[in-house]
This record gives structure tokens, C-alpha cells and sequence, in this order.
């Protein structure tokens, strides 16, 4: 059954820093795998996806993400975090009518 | 604006009074789903719907009721709450081609609704 790890829970970094939240997945075929993020009080929005092809993906927000299929993971990076990007991630993989998602990692931005 | 409408928001309410939660999708989205948001747990999906008059459970459906009448309306119905039913809960949306089986389709989602049960 497929499945996803974020190792993470909390994680915090100090304003202008460099940014990885890891994910790792069990899923039996090539997978579809996504990252979203959740404001407060907001739904989940989509940061990225990758579905095929290079496996080093842009999204939106200046965030980017590293497929390795050899390490099973899905680790998502960014060059340097704003105080906006105080949230909670989520990483997902599967299809549409099966995704599986992380138990998220929340982020805290210091100033 | 292509969105995806949950209410209400926020819900207070008392074990036994049934209640239901309403989502309504503008895209023409063919497949719609539920989850619930739990601390240390991720998002788990309740039920879907893979197009009008078609659901099918998800990973956690006890408590639970759904229907599809309409393509663009997926309300979530709790017939009688209990207090481990308290959650944040999602509405999501996807198109759906006919006959593709890849499942290589975005989740729209909605706002939440949190949902308290005393």
C-alpha cells in the first residue's frame, strides 16, 4: 500500500535561510507525487507536482523539489524562506482518487 | 474565480444533532472527496465520488454520509455526531477524463470547516 513519511513535524528556520522538508513514499509503481502547503485558516494549495520527466521540479513561490527514486523520496527546497512561508506542508503521492498524504510538517519562520 | 466552496466554516454543535456540510465546486469537476485533517495524522479521505449518482468509501467513512446528485454539489452528512467526529474537515475536487486510469490530475481544495462536537 502506498504510503508517505514526513519525518518532520516541526522545523524552524530563521528568516533568509535555506529551507529542505523531507518526504519519503512507498508506493508500488512511478509515482505521482505533490507538495502542498496550508496557510492558516486556509485549504491546502498546490506548491508542486511531478507526474514523469526531470526530476527536479519548480512550483510556485520559489519552492522546488527533488524526485530519487533510488531513496524513495520527494524533498522539497527552498533557496531562502520568507516570513510568508510560515505554514504547514503536506506531501502526497497517488493518483487523484487514491492519494495518500503525509502527516505534514509545520514550519516556523524566526525573524 | 474556479474554486471550491465549503459551509459553514466553523460548526459548533452537540452529540446526536445531525448535521451537514456542504461543497460546491465551480469547474465542472467530475470526481469529488472528503477528508478529515487530524493533528500527526495527515489528511484521510472519508468518501469520494468519481462522478453524479457514483461514491464509494475512503479510508475512514464510520459516521459518515454522502450523496451526488448534482456534479457540482458533494454534501457531507453526519447523522448523528460524536465528539471523535471533532475535525477539520476538506472538500476536494479533480477533473476526471473518461477512461483515463493514469489518475494524473491536480486536487482543487476548499477552505475547511472545523467542526466541533460536544
Amino acid at each position: 500500500a502506498q504510503s508517505v513519511t514526513q519525518p518532520d513535524i516541526h522545523i524552524t528556520v530563521s528568516e533568509g535561510a535555506s529551507l529542505e522538508l523531507r518526504c519519503n513514499y512507498s508506493y508500488g509503481a512511478t509515482p505521482y507525487l505533490f507538495w502542498y502547503v496550508q496557510s492558516p485558516g486556509q485549504g491546502l494549495q498546490l506548491l508542486l507536482k511531478y507526474f514523469s520527466g526531470d526530476t527536479l521540479v519548480q512550483g510556485i513561490k520559489g519552492f522546488e523539489a527533488e524526485f530519487k527514486r533510488s531513496q524513495s523520496s520527494f524533498n522539497l527546497r527552498k533557496p531562502s524562506v520568507h516570513w510568508s512561508d510560515a505554514a504547514e506542508y503536506f506531501c502526497a503521492v497517488g493518483a487523484y482518487y487514491d492519494m495518500r498524504f503525509g502527516a505534514g510538517t509545520r514550519l516556523t519562520v524566526k525573524p | 474565480e474556479a474554486q471550491v466552496t465549503q459551509n459553514p466554516r466553523y460548526l459548533i454543535t452537540v452529540t446526536g444533532k445531525k448535521l451537514t456540510v456542504t461543497c460546491s465546486q465551480n469547474m465542472n469537476h467530475e470526481y469529488m472527496s472528503w477528508y478529515r485533517q487530524d493533528p500527526g495524522l495527515g489528511l484521510r479521505q472519508i468518501y469520494y465520488s468519481m462522478n453524479v449518482e457514483v461514491t464509494d468509501k475512503g479510508d475512514v467513512p464510520e459516521g459518515y454520509k454522502v450523496s451526488r446528485k448534482e456534479k457540482r454539489n458533494f454534501p457531507l452528512i453526519l447523522e448523528s455526531p460524536s465528539p471523535n467526529q471533532t475535525s477539520l474537515y476538506f472538500c476536494a475536487s479533480s477533473p476526471s477524463r473518461q477512461g483515463d486510469v493514469s489518475g494524473a490530475n491536480v486536487l482543487t481544495f476548499g477552505a475547511g470547516s472545523r467542526l466541533t462536537v460536544l
